[in-house]
């Protein structure tokens, strides 16, 4: 299996400042057909976790432009320019390159 | 709007089968796959299996044995059993649209609010 290897586990942030996450995969996440299928979720307390970010960089629908993503290969990140309230929770990176998909520890996210 | 919504028993007893059905609203079971997802919190976020439009199924080798996923189109459903349970399958299970069969460039674009299910005597 793909071991994800998210860092840090844990991000207290300041309001308004800005927060990066570190996701490493033990194998390169290019699929055959050139994608890279690195995606990043973020998961509130009691909900299911939301998607975010597909194929390293893209926002998915309605995510705001302050969470981009960045990386290639085996390396990836995601940034949040300036943190708000609503973006406390849970993320994790997952890769949907190889079977099985595997996912991060998670990073929990919180403010200071 | 699409939408998930798991069902089934939240607790099992060990060594039995865990029996889950999600019913989809919003989009046809056959134009899609369909995975599903456990959180454990020993474990965290671990994937199950997924099962194409056509019925076929891609399970995760750590549960291979113990997996049977179903499409009832009918009903637009999506099943899970899972057998011979013990208190490591204890989880919350979720059923998350995987991908379009052609032309895709996500998954998991849309969970159920998830089920708690306890294995437990």
């Amino acid at each position: 299996d793909v071991v994800v290897t998210q860092t840090p586990l844990s991000s207290p942030v300041t309001l308004g400042q800005p927060a990066s996450i570190s996701c490493k995969s033990s194998q390169s996440l290019v699929h055959p057909d050139g994608n890279t299928y690195l995606s990043w979720l973020h998961q509130r307390p009691g909900q299911p976790p939301r998607l975010l970010i597909y194929k390293i960089s893209n926002r998915f629908s309605g995510v705001p432009d302050r969470f981009s993503g960045s990386g290639a290969g085996t390396d990836f990140t995601l940034k949040i320019s300036r943190v708000e309230a609503e973006d406390v929770g849970i993320y994790y990176c997952m890769q949907i390159t190889h079977f099985p998909r595997t996912f991060g520890q998670g990073t929990r996210v919180e403010i200071k | 709007q699409v939408q998930l919504q798991e069902s089934g028993p939240g607790l099992v007893r060990p060594s039995e089968t865990l029996s889950l059905t999600c019913t989809v609203s919003g989009a046809s079971v056959r134009s899609f796959y369909w995975s599903w997802i456990r959180q454990s919190a020993g474990k965290g976020l671990e994937w199950i299996g997924r099962i194409q439009v056509n019925g076929d199924t891609t399970y995760n080798p750590s549960l291979h044995s113990r997996i049977t996923m179903s499409l009832d189109t009918s009903k637009n459903q999506v099943s899970l059993n899972l057998n011979s349970v013990t208190a490591a399958d204890t989880a919350v299970y979720y059923c998350v649209r995987d991908h379009a069969p052609v032309g895709w460039n996500y998954a998991f674009d849309y969970w159920g609010q998830g089920i708690l299910v306890t294995v437990s005597s």
